[in-house]
């Protein structure tokens, strides 16, 4: 198994520009999630998916749209990105139910938006 | 609304020092679940545990140690003899009620010296 993949591992973009990080997964698991990580802060839920054809906001959404087509593959969205928008971020998955379980974490991508 | 409070931002310590991690929580859920990870250097998100509310107990692994109190609503972690390799980013991390609702807190650096 190749568990929790992130494509790419580092993005520099320019202010405006879109572009879609990918996520992928594995092991059947049915909870998604994407974070973000910056200096300080700790890790913050950007979107979250329960399932295929669902998906919700979490904690710092604006800036960002997901769409879960498919168990395995949960793609983060930006349409018009920011310099804010410079961060790490992860994807998780988990076999249950995600806030009361353990999630498993693909590698990360860094991205700078200058 | 949750919160979780890790008050230590950096800790130093040397090697074979014993080191405890402040983990403070604030939920109105009456089922929740308690969690650490851990973030080495190279920068992956690796789980260490997962407690849930009806379970005070204390846990041990190997020089890992958690502390459970809901009369404090604190989750501590203790290393016993700390190594080079603890050094790290810890997390600790609150999930309850709705699949949204996850809260990570924002981290202690531990630094451990030779």
């Amino acid at each position: 198994n190749a568990g929790v993949t992130q494509t790419p591992k580092f993005q520099v973009l320019k202010t405006g520009q879109s572009m879609t990080l990918q996520c992928a997964q594995d092991m059947n698991h049915e909870y998604m999630s994407w974070y973000r990580q910056d200096p300080g802060m700790g890790l913050r839920l950007i979107h979250y998916s329960v399932g295929a054809g669902i998906t919700d906001q979490g904690e710092v959404p604006n800036g960002y749209n997901v769409s879960r087509s498919t168990t395995e593959d949960f793609p983060l969205r930006l349409l018009s990105a920011a310099p804010s928008q410079t961060s790490v971020y992860f994807c998780a998955s988990s076999n249950l139910a995600g806030a009361h379980y353990e999630q498993y974490f693909g590698p990360g991508t860094r991205l700078t938006v200058t | 609304a949750q919160k979780v409070t890790q008050a230590q931002t950096e800790i130093s310590v040397v090697e074979k020092e014993d080191v405890t991690l402040d983990c403070v929580y604030e939920t109105r859920d009456t089922t929740y679940y308690l969690f650490w990870y851990k973030q080495p250097p190279s920068g992956e998100l690796v789980f260490l545990i997962r407690r849930n509310s009806f379970d005070e107990q204390n846990e041990i692994s190997g020089r890992y140690s958690w502390n459970f109190q809901k009369s404090t609503s604190s989750f501590n972690f203790t290393i016993t003899a700390s190594q080079v390799v603890d050094s790290a980013v810890y997390f600790c991390r609150l999930g309850g009620g709705s699949q949204g609702n996850l809260i990570f807190g924002k981290g202690t650096k531990l630094s451990v010296k030779p």
